[in-house]
């Protein structure tokens, strides 16, 4: 059964902080992303990644940044954390870039609350 | 650019309901056009897609018709159960990696 996995389900940090979030798969895929999810804003891409080393921004980088060391692992850092970046976090991974085979596949959600 | 909207929730039905979550886009060329769901506490997953025109996807009695004429993409389902309750996002590929996705819509269905 494929997998995406997270490393926390619930984190609570205070501001300033360095905040680390990691996902791994385990299905030898290429792609990989960085969603946050807000109530009514749907899902926005913050960072992606199609291969080890790479990273293109999303629609919302600001405040983020990502590794991509291994191909089964990508990290979301916050460098500085704030409140506004209280969220559900989602890591989702695909395995081509030919859009009917773009089905991605998601993680169970990192949810973050910075105090 | 391109865009995915979808009908504004909570959409609350009882259960034996038929369903209908409405999606429309706007995007140039020819995308792929998905439904994903999420599930209280989860991850979202795919529900089912469509890759061309006149296509109609389908899964676990849910099923959409890509309508290239009207740009539209709508779930529908003949009789929904408690277990269908969750949040629906409509998504779209226009190119390459990366999907453009609905506000999402939660469905509730009361027994």
């Amino acid at each position: 059964d494929v997998k995406v996995t997270q490393s926390s389900r619930y984190l609570v940090k205070r501001t300033g902080e360095k905040v680390f979030l990691e996902c791994v798969q385990d299905m030898d895929h290429e792609n990989m992303f960085w969603y946050r999810q807000d109530p009514g804003l749907g899902l926005r891409l913050i960072y992606f990644s199609y291969d080890v080393k790479m990273k293109e921004k999303g629609d919302i980088p600001e405040g983020y940044s990502v590794s991509r060391e291994k191909k089964e692992r990508f990290s979301l850092i916050l460098e500085s954390a704030s409140t506004n970046q209280t969220s559900m976090y989602l890591c989702a991974s695909s395995f081509s870039d030919r859009p009917s085979y773009n089905e991605q596949f998601f993680g169970p959600g990192t949810r973050l609350t910075v105090l | 650019g391109d865009s995915v909207t979808q009908m504004e929730g909570p959409v609350t039905l009882s259960e034996e309901a038929f369903l209908t979550i409405n999606c429309t886009y706007t995007a140039t060329g020819y995308p792929s056009l998905f439904w994903y769901v999420q599930y209280p506490g989860e991850g979202l997953q795919l529900l089912l897609k469509a890759t061309k025109a006149d296509d109609k996807g389908s899964n676990k009695g849910f099923e959409a018709t890509y309508r290239k004429e009207t740009t539209s993409f709508h779930l529908e389902k003949g009789s929904v159960q408690v277990s269908d309750s969750a949040v629906y996002f409509c998504a779209l590929t226009p190119w390459g990696y990366q999907l453009i996705w609905g506000a999402g819509t939660k469905l509730i269905i009361k027994p």
